[in-house]
């Protein structure tokens, strides 16, 4: 049992590229999220997805694009990079209890730095 | 106002001494209320949940819930300096299950 799993872990971008960020999960959860993580920041959710083909905007979607087309799989996709969008970003995955999302579990994060 | 409010310390306490760590939260309909522990370069994980005012233990860690003044604690008892690490609060409120996240409390336990 893998839990969330995220690649690359780390990554050089240069502004004006575009890339992907991976993140599956084992879980069979149907909420799925992305955060990212400014230094000595908490986390502000980017976007999420309560289901196979359901994606919404969170607190800091400008610059971001979700998919989400299998339970197990979100991707987020960046294009245009700028040096405002280097930070840790994680994902990570929840099910319902009793009509109330549960637990969050992460993954372990991808360092993106954009020069 | 920030949705979720945590003092960013560092809170410095002594090794076996209680650990007291403090959120409040703007949102009077939020339901769920958990406490995150990130050590440094690493990914969040669960300490505790709490979905009923009162308290409730798990170990060393003791959650404290208030919602009337709206606001949510965490007691770690004996402290190691393992538990040295950033405690981060997080508030479920809104129609489609909003999480926020508070920015975190930097805990140091000294030996």
């Amino acid at each position: 049992n893998a839990g969330v799993t995220q690649t690359p872990k780390f990554r050089i971008l240069k502004i004006g590229q575009s890339m992907t960020l991976q993140c599956t999960q084992d879980m069979n959860h149907n909420y799925m999220y992305w955060y990212r993580q400014d230094p000595g920041m908490g986390l502000k959710l980017i976007y999420y997805s309560v289901g196979a083909g359901i994606t919404d905007k969170g607190e800091v979607p400008n610059g971001y694009n979700v998919s989400r087309s299998t339970t197990e799989d979100f991707p987020l996709r960046l294009e245009l990079a700028a040096p405002s969008q280097t930070s840790v970003y994680f994902c990570a995955s929840s099910s319902l209890a009793g009509g109330i999302t549960d637990t969050q579990y992460f993954g372990p994060g991808t360092r993106l730095t954009v020069l | 106002q920030k949705e979720v409010e945590q003092n960013s310390g560092p809170l410095s306490v002594p090794e076996g001494a209680i650990a007291s760590l403090n959120c409040t939260y703007s949102d009077r309909v939020s339901q769920s209320f958990f406490w995150y522990r990130q050590y440094s370069g690493k990914s969040p994980e669960l300490i505790m949940s709490i979905y009923s005012n009162g308290d409730k233990e798990d170990g060393r860690f003791t959650a404290q819930l208030n919602k009337a003044s709206q606001y949510v604690s965490l007691l770690i008892r004996d402290s190691q300096p393992s538990d040295s690490a950033t405690y981060l609060c997080a508030v479920i409120s809104g129609g489609y299950q909003k999480v926020t996240f508070g920015t975190g409390t930097k805990l140091q336990v000294i030996p």
